[in-house]
């Protein structure tokens, strides 16, 4: 069974610090991968996707993706009390036609 | 105003009964999704469409079935059968279907209790 793995926190950061989400994934024929945040009895919402190796930024989101070690990680710049959600990194098995979800990891951003 | 509608947003069921949950988008994608969400895990694949009048088991099936008469609707029953049905419903779809992954957009959801 393929898997993706997160931490499932609590991850507890300081208003105004990074905040620094990781997972880790099995399949090394994933191809493509996407973070989503989801807020306490709401559904996901899409933050970022990301295709190839390195960084992808947008605003106070940056997605990094290193294939060789098979590692996904989400940086929040600037954390916000309303940033504090579930995070949920996913993976596409091409081999497997579909997409994998970690549990999640819950992030809490203090004032 | 596009997006994906789910309803109801509540929805009980007796033992023994089947019921119904509606999923429908307006976006035009090819491809739709139903997942289950339980408390601490990640999302699990129940079926999926990638076109009118097919679709595909996922990872938990059994309990469940759905239809896909029209590209816009991709509703989802769930049977007496399906004996711990207790848990968020979460329908999605994606402009293609396959290749390397289109991204997917979640509605709203269902949660589904048990009298």
């Amino acid at each position: 069974q393929k898997e993706v793995e997160q931490n499932s926190g609590p991850l507890s950061v300081p208003e105004g610090a990074i905040a620094s989400l990781n997972c880790t994934y099995s399949d090394r024929g994933s191809q493509s991968f996407f973070w989503y945040r989801q807020y306490s009895g709401k559904s996901p919402e899409l933050i970022m996707s990301i295709y190839s190796n390195g960084d992808k930024e947008d605003g106070r989101f940056t997605a990094q993706l290193n294939k060789a070690s098979q590692y996904v990680s989400l940086l929040i710049r600037d954390s916000q009390p309303s940033d504090s959600a579930t995070y949920l990194c996913a993976a596409f098995s091409g081999g497997y036609n579909k997409l994998i979800f970690g549990a999640g990891t819950r992030l809490a951003v203090h004032p | 105003d596009g997006g994906i509608t789910q309803s109801p947003k509540y929805l009980f069921r007796k033992e023994g009964q089947n019921v119904t949950l509606s999923c429908e988008q307006n976006l035009n994608h090819d491809a739709m999704y139903w997942y289950r969400q339980d408390p601490g895990q990640g999302l699990r694949l129940i079926y999926y469409s990638q076109i009118v009048n097919d679709f595909q088991k996922g990872d938990i099936a059994e309990g469940y079935s759905v239809s896909r008469e029209k590209k816009e609707s991709f509703p989802l029953t769930v049977t007496s059968a399906q004996k711990n049905p207790t848990a968020f419903y979460l329908c999605a779809s994606s402009a293609l279907a396959g290749g390397i992954g289109e991204t997917q957009y979640f509605g709203p959801g269902t949660r589904l209790l048990v009298l």
